[in-house]
């Protein structure tokens, strides 16, 4: 069945620094592919998406490529703020119910 | 544009106790979709309701229930609650259903306690 896997947390940087959370997934087709982000206390935002291979979402400074080659869709970030801290959720849409299936997430702690 | 909201915020109830959480969508949407994330876990699927009809379900046993109403909004509705059911239940709401792909956005969620 349709999966994805992220890369464990907590990531610890300090203010500045380069980002990269790493997904892959597992799935029949082409699902789009999402990042949401949950602040603590609080429920999903959605940070980008991508709807087809080697489409790149961005968003406030993030970006992901859709990899077909490589079943990925890894996060980026040039360079990550303290407001950046929260958890970060990779997730695909199941092509034909629409569920969102999502990896376990990875905690992201930006220190000044 | 209002967004998705859900209440209560937060509910404590004790095993075997009933709750009803409610979600109201976003404007034009017509498509609610409920999640339930335990503590440091993903959101994992339980149900989808388009048009006022269930449109899907994860693997939750059927003491997990819903309803969605002419206005697009919706409730879950937990009987003989247990241990496990305590989590942040979140509601997701879309335009179009199946293979649509659009995106879900999500509310704040509910966070349910059973003692």
């Amino acid at each position: 069945g349709n999966s994805v896997t992220q890369m464990e947390g907590p990531v610890t940087l300090s203010e500045e620094a380069f980002l990269t959370i790493n997904c892959t997934y597992t799935a029949t087709g082409y699902p789009s592919l999402f990042w949401y982000v949950q602040y603590p206390g609080e429920g999903l935002q959605l940070l980008l998406k991508a709807t087809k291979a080697d489409d790149k979402g961005s968003n406030k400074g993030f970006e992901a490529t859709y990899r077909k080659e490589t079943t990925s869709f890894h996060l980026e970030k040039g360079s990550v703020q303290v407001s950046d801290s929260a958890v970060y959720f990779c997730a695909l849409s199941d092509l034909s119910t629409d569920k969102l299936i999502f990896g376990t997430g990875t905690r992201l702690q930006v220190f000044p | 544009e209002t967004g998705v909201t859900q209440s209560p915020t937060h509910l404590i109830k004790t095993r075997g106790q009933q709750v009803t959480l409610r979600c109201s969508s976003q404007s034009g949407h017509n498509t609610v979709s409920w999640y339930q994330q335990a503590l440091g876990q993903g959101p994992q699927f339980i149900f989808q309701y388009y048009r006022e009809e269930e449109n899907g379900r994860g693997n939750f046993p059927p003491r997990f229930s819903g309803l969605q109403f002419p206005n697009y909004s919706s409730e879950l509705n937990v009987n003989a609650l247990e241990l496990d059911d305590s989590a942040l239940y979140l509601c997701a709401s879309s335009l179009g259903s199946g293979a649509s792909q659009e995106t879900q956005y999500f509310g704040p969620g509910t966070r349910l306690l059973v003692l």
